[in-house]
């Protein structure tokens, strides 16, 4: 199976700051999915198709990347914006997903 | 709207057989692929299997042994059991809706379930 391996695992940021999440693959992928999970809740699909963006998800951020590296951006990083989030890939199954990026607020 | 919403027992004792319920409302099992995720206290996201839209499935290799996935269409419902629950299965499972063979665009609330005598 495909293994995920996001960077880092924990990151602050203060409001304003540019933020940046990288997920890197074992093998190459089409496309990298992520999903937004704020404590107690469920995960939200954030971005699709790598770049595309889930609705009702802010034009700050964005997602690049293709192969093994792909990343998510957050251009003006705001206090909503704290949360953990996952990378996930279905280029082959079993689809799989990364260990997380816990994003807090400086 | 879509939506999905597990149900099932909180607590379930060691050995035990696990059975969770996934209840559907705003698409049909006969088109879109239905997942259980599961997600242990303060870790990551786990794929545990899913039932595809034929009425197919596919688990995960580690726990393809103690896991069975099924659907009643009818009641736009989708069933989880698992055996041999063991404490390291205390998690937050989750049913998600995949369109496409890609990703998982919506997701049930989550169900705790607690492993302990």
């Amino acid at each position: 199976e495909i293994v995920l391996t996001q960077s880092p695992t924990t990151i602050a940021a203060s409001p304003g700051e540019k933020v940046t999440i990288t997920c890197r693959a074992s093998s190459s992928v089409s496309y990298m999915y992520w999903y937004q999970q704020k404590s107690g809740a469920s995960p939200k699909l954030w971005i699709y198709d790598t770049s595309k963006l889930a609705s009702g998800v802010p034009n700050r951020f964005s997602g690049s990347g293709s192969g093994t590296s792909y990343s998510l951006t957050i251009n003006t990083m705001e206090t909503e914006d704290a949360a953990t989030y996952y990378c996930q890939q279905w280029s082959s199954t079993p689809p799989t997903f990364g260990s997380g990026t816990k994003l807090e607020i400086k | 709207q879509v939506q999905l919403k597990e149900s099932g027992p909180g607590l379930v004792q060691p050995s035990q057989t696990l059975s969770l319920t996934c209840t559907v409302a705003g698409f049909s099992l006969t088109s879109y692929n239905v997942h259980w995720v599961r997600q242990p206290p303060g870790k990551g996201l786990e794929w545990m299997g899913v039932i595809w839209n034929t009425g197919g499935t596919r688990y995960n290799s580690a726990l393809k042994s103690r896991l069975s996935i099924s659907k009643d269409t009818s009641k736009s419902q989708v069933f989880l059991k698992m055996n041999s629950l063991q404490t390291e299965d205390t998690a937050t499972y989750y049913c998600a809706r995949d369109p496409n063979w890609e990703f998982f665009d919506y997701w049930g609330q989550g169900v705790m379930v607690t492993v302990s005598s």
